[in-house]
């Protein structure tokens, strides 16, 4: 059974800490997402990885950074988190190739509820 | 650019028929779509690719009209276990062909 594991399911962080969130994948795919979700904006890409060590930028890159050191793990990094990153995120792999080829179905994670106090 | 989704909420009765619309502004690549129920992973449902090929997963289909840049998801007979968040992702070649989700519709199955 094919598996996307995130380190913490909830989360509750001060203003200005730096914070990891972890995703591990064991599927072995090239391809890994980190994502928010938030009410009425459906998920939003903040970075991509086609391979280890690197890095792309999705939509909303912008107070976030990511690292890639092994294949099978993400994680996603806010520098000095803020109240505006209280979010849900969510990470996501897929077999290799465009990130939205037609083979490239895309395995989620069950989510890290993040909130910024 | 994010694709549009509508309706935003749907309520149907168990074995009624619904229909969720995903449109863009741009020329798409292709389409997918998910489901995602409450408190659990977006989960995928299929994709389809341009010239209008269309899938199928038990009785939900969908079917992708190139030249209206737009896809259309059918829930024929629901079910109970239908009722979750469906979201649809497009891919177009402006956005690096990386998949931009909707908003997302909300679909609630009731006895």
């Amino acid at each position: 059974d094919v598996k996307v594991t995130q380190s913490s399911r909830y989360l509750v962080k001060r203003t200005g800490e730096k914070v990891f969130l972890e995703c591990v994948q064991d599927m072995d795919h090239e391809n890994m997402f980190w994502y928010r979700q938030d009410p009425g904006l459906g998920l939003r890409l903040i970075y991509f990885s086609y391979d280890v060590k690197m890095k792309e930028k999705g939509d909303i890159p912008e107070g976030y950074s990511v690292s890639r050191e092994k294949k099978e793990r993400f994680s996603l990094i806010l520098e000095s988190a803020s109240t505006n990153q209280t979010s849900m995120y969510l990470c996501a792999s897929s077999l290799p190739g465009l990130a939205g080829g037609p083979d490239n179905e895309q395995f989620f994670g069950p989510g890290t509820r993040l909130t910024v106090l | 650019q994010q694709p549009v989704q509508s309706p935003q909420a749907v309520i149907l009765r168990e074995g009624e028929d619904a229909v969720i619309n995903c449109s863009s502004s741009k020329a798409l690549y292709s389409v997918h779509w998910y489901r995602q129920k409450h408190g659990e992973a977006p989960v995928f449902l299929m994709i389809l690719l341009k010239g209008g090929e269309q899938k199928g997963h038990e009785k939900i289909s969908a079917s992708f009209n190139e030249k209206k840049q737009q896809s259309s998801l059918y829930l024929t007979a629901s079910q109970l276990s239908y009722s979750g968040t469906y979201f649809c992702g497009t891919v177009d070649s402006s956005n690096d062909y990386k998949l931009s989700f909707g908003a997302g519709t909300t679909v609630t199955v009731r006895a």
